[in-house]
């Protein structure tokens, strides 16, 4: 098992390029979330998805897109990179209820800087 | 609207040393899980515990123990004697969502750094 996997790990972009972050996972999860860390604030969500097809926004939705067309599969796109997005993103997964423990895990982000 | 607050931006002890991290949070669910996460220098999250609201029993895990206390909205995170493998970003977590753990609510986290 791979777990959550993320790619790429670091990326420089300038403004308003568009970029996709990969996220995909291994265990089958039905729940998958994208997440944002800046200093001093936490994480917070972005987007997250209940199932194939399943999408809804989070807390910090405006300027990310999302997708899922397949259970391993939840990639987030940048449309127009600018610097107020330069952060540290994280894809979490977790199972479905019935299916066990619902811990949340993570994948081990990727460090995105926008000039 | 859900809110998790650790007061305590940084913390720093020396080894041995017991150390309480604080958090605090605000839900108007009856129903919902709160997380403590542990992100070391590496940076990677790693999942220390997952409580739910009906469940106010403290746990013990080595030298971790969580304290939840419903009338205080308080679960607080305590090392024993410390050591510097400890030293990361800690952070509380609140879900309210019935099916355990889809959307998380993030404290700000409070780093711990663990003298020699």
């Amino acid at each position: 098992n791979a777990g959550v996997t993320q790619t790429p790990k670091f990326q420089v972009l300038k403004t308003g390029q568009s970029m996709t972050l990969q996220c995909a996972q291994d265990m089958n999860h039905e729940y998958m979330s994208w997440y944002r860390q800046d200093p001093g604030m936490g994480l917070r969500l972005i987007h997250y998805s209940v199932g194939a097809g399943i999408t809804d926004q989070g807390e910090v939705p405006n300027g990310y897109n999302v997708s899922r067309s397949t259970t391993e599969d939840f990639p987030l796109r940048l449309l127009s990179a600018a610097p107020s997005q330069t952060s540290v993103y994280f894809c979490a997964s977790s199972y479905s209820p019935g299916q066990g423990y619902n811990e949340q895990f993570f994948g081990p982000g990727t460090r995105l800087t926008v000039l | 609207a859900q809110k998790v607050t650790q007061a305590q931006t940084e913390i720093s002890v020396v080894e041995k040393e017991d150390v309480t991290l604080d958090c605090v949070y605000e839900t108007r669910d009856t129903t919902y899980y709160l997380f403590w996460y542990k992100q070391p220098p590496s940076g990677e999250l790693v999942f220390l515990i997952r409580r739910n609201s009906f469940d106010e029993q403290n746990e013990i895990s080595g030298r971790y123990s969580w304290n939840f206390q419903k009338s205080t909205s308080s679960f607080n995170f305590t090392i024993t004697a410390s050591q510097v493998v400890d030293s990361a970003v800690y952070f509380c977590a609140l879900s309210t969502d019935i099916q355990g753990a889809q959307k998380l609510v993030f404290g700000q986290g409070t780093r711990l750094t663990i003298n020699p």
